[in-house]
């Protein structure tokens, strides 16, 4: 089992553009949330995706968007990226239907590390 | 609003030393308690986690924590700790029906030879 998987691992881009990071959960998971980890910093909870729908949201503005597919892999997208879009992005996966909720079972992947210039 | 505060930024100490991290947590109901080690260039890695009975729990690499519901504490112990403990952890509760984890900042440990 390899687990959480994220591409790419690093990425660099210029304010303004858009990027599409990528995550395929652990095997048997369906349930995949995006963290956020600025330099320094706790993780924060950008979004959630169960069923190929966005079940949960943090604080992050609309430029920040997600997408599940049916295998349960999910993509999020950044547009008219800032400097302080800068951070390294966390995908978790979980699976379905525990009393404890997705955070009883999560693994987390190895992140993807962008950086805005 | 939930919060989770990891009071000491940086932590030094000696291989074989005891090590305690601090956790406090802000949060109305039952809450669900977690630590977690990221090393350099690599994602979270579950140490260990409290959802209801015992306040001591036990995880994995020789760490332990103590839920002191009385102080919002959920404090990180190891009694004797090696050089590869050297990392970042992160305390967290979590929210939202739980489905989300509110992480503190996050305290880095350093371990002297």
């Amino acid at each position: 089992d390899a687990g959480v998987t994220q591409s790419p691992t690093h990425l660099i881009k210029t304010r303004g553009q858009q990027v599409t990071l990528r995550c395929s959960p652990k095997s048997g998971h369906d349930t995949v949330s995006w963290y956020q980890q600025a330099l320094g910093q706790g993780p924060q909870f950008i979004f959630q995706y169960y069923e190929e729908e966005e079940r949960q949201r943090g604080n992050f503005p609309d430029r920040f968007s997600g997408h599940q597919f049916p295998n349960y892999s999910s993509e999020l997208n950044v547009n008219a990226l800032l400097l302080g879009d800068s951070a390294l992005y966390l995908c978790a996966s979980s699976p379905s239907g525990l009393a404890g909720g997705s955070v009883e079972t999560q693994y987390f992947g190895p992140g993807t590390r962008l950086l805005v210039l | 609003a939930q919060s989770v505060t990891q009071p000491d930024i940086h932590i030094t100490v000696s291989e074989g030393a005891s090590l305690e991290l601090r956790c406090n947590y802000s949060y109305g109901a039952t809450p669900y308690l977690f630590w977690y080690v990221q090393s350099p260039g690599q994602g979270l890695q579950l140490l260990l986690k409290y959802f209801s009975g015992d306040t001591l729990v036990q995880g994995i690499k020789g760490f332990e924590a103590e839920f002191k519901r009385s102080q919002s504490s959920f404090n990180l112990r190891k009694p004797s700790v090696h050089w590869s403990d050297a990392a970042e952890y992160f305390c967290a509760v979590a929210s939202g029906g739980y489905n989300k984890l509110i992480f503190g900042a996050g305290t880095r440990l350093a371990v002297h030879p």
